[in-house]
């Protein structure tokens, strides 16, 4: 079964450095989601990109964060000058369509340590 | 302002003991109501989408529901391999298409 692929699995990196999270979604899929799980938090929405622009983003997705999908499979999240509170999981999720019956389809996540 | 809960946090059943997990949601507008499974150290598996009230999806041992107000995961008779934490989350009407998740459940089935 397709699936969703992340790397690294783990990132250990200094405040202040920047880091880029790789996402390889399913093929055909044309939806890209970025979550992230602080650890013992629930799940929370970062952004979502389209048609290689952004469609939807929280309140968290300042300008410190930026998306891109620099070719045809690959879909990255790059934080620039990483603070603390940046430690969590960061899930990349895909979807073929938005419409009923296309749900969102998770990898296994990158875990992001801030030293 | 949207808000998702499950309930009970935590959840102890001896295999063979069924039982229903809660998630309850006060939302503008629900699009869709989503259930996953997730593992130790793994991304939510998805199980399961809820559209409107009364509507019911079974797979195996589990069977979800949905009413105006809230959301039941049924698992009946469960196998020490249901252990893992159920998440629920929303998609809220003319808001995107962003999840929106609760804290979970979790889940453990002993033999």
């Amino acid at each position: 079964e397709p699936e969703v692929t992340q790397t690294p699995s783990h990132q250990v990196t200094q405040m202040g450095q920047e880091v880029i999270l790789r996402c390889v979604p399913i093929s055909n899929h044309l939806y890209f989601y970025w979550y992230r799980q602080i650890l013992g938090q629930k799940v929370e929405f970062l952004v979502s990109f389209y048609n290689n622009e952004i469609s939807e983003k929280s309140e968290i997705f300042d300008d410190q964060f930026s998306v891109e999908r620099p070719d045809g499979s690959n879909f990255t999240l790059k934080i620039r000058s990483t603070k603390l509170e940046d430690s969590a999981m960061y899930f990349c999720a895909s979807t073929l369509g938005q419409g009923r019956n296309q749900p969102q389809h998770f990898g296994d996540g990158t875990r992001l340590s801030i030293l | 302002e949207d808000q998702v809960t499950q309930s009970p946090e935590a959840l102890r059943l001896q295999e063979g003991e069924s039982s229903s997990l809660n998630c309850s949601y006060t939302v503008s507008g629900l699009r869709g109501l989503f259930w996953y499974r997730q593992d130790p150290g793994k991304g939510p598996e998805f199980l399961f989408t809820l559209y409107s009230a009364g509507e019911e999806k079974e797979k195996e041992r589990l069977k979800a529901t949905l009413t105006k107000k809230e959301s039941f995961l049924h698992i009946t008779a469960p196998k020490p391999e249901d252990s893992a934490t159920y998440l629920c989350a929303v998609q809220i009407q003319y808001s995107g298409y962003a999840l929106n998740f609760g804290k979970g459940t979790s889940l453990l089935v002993t033999p």
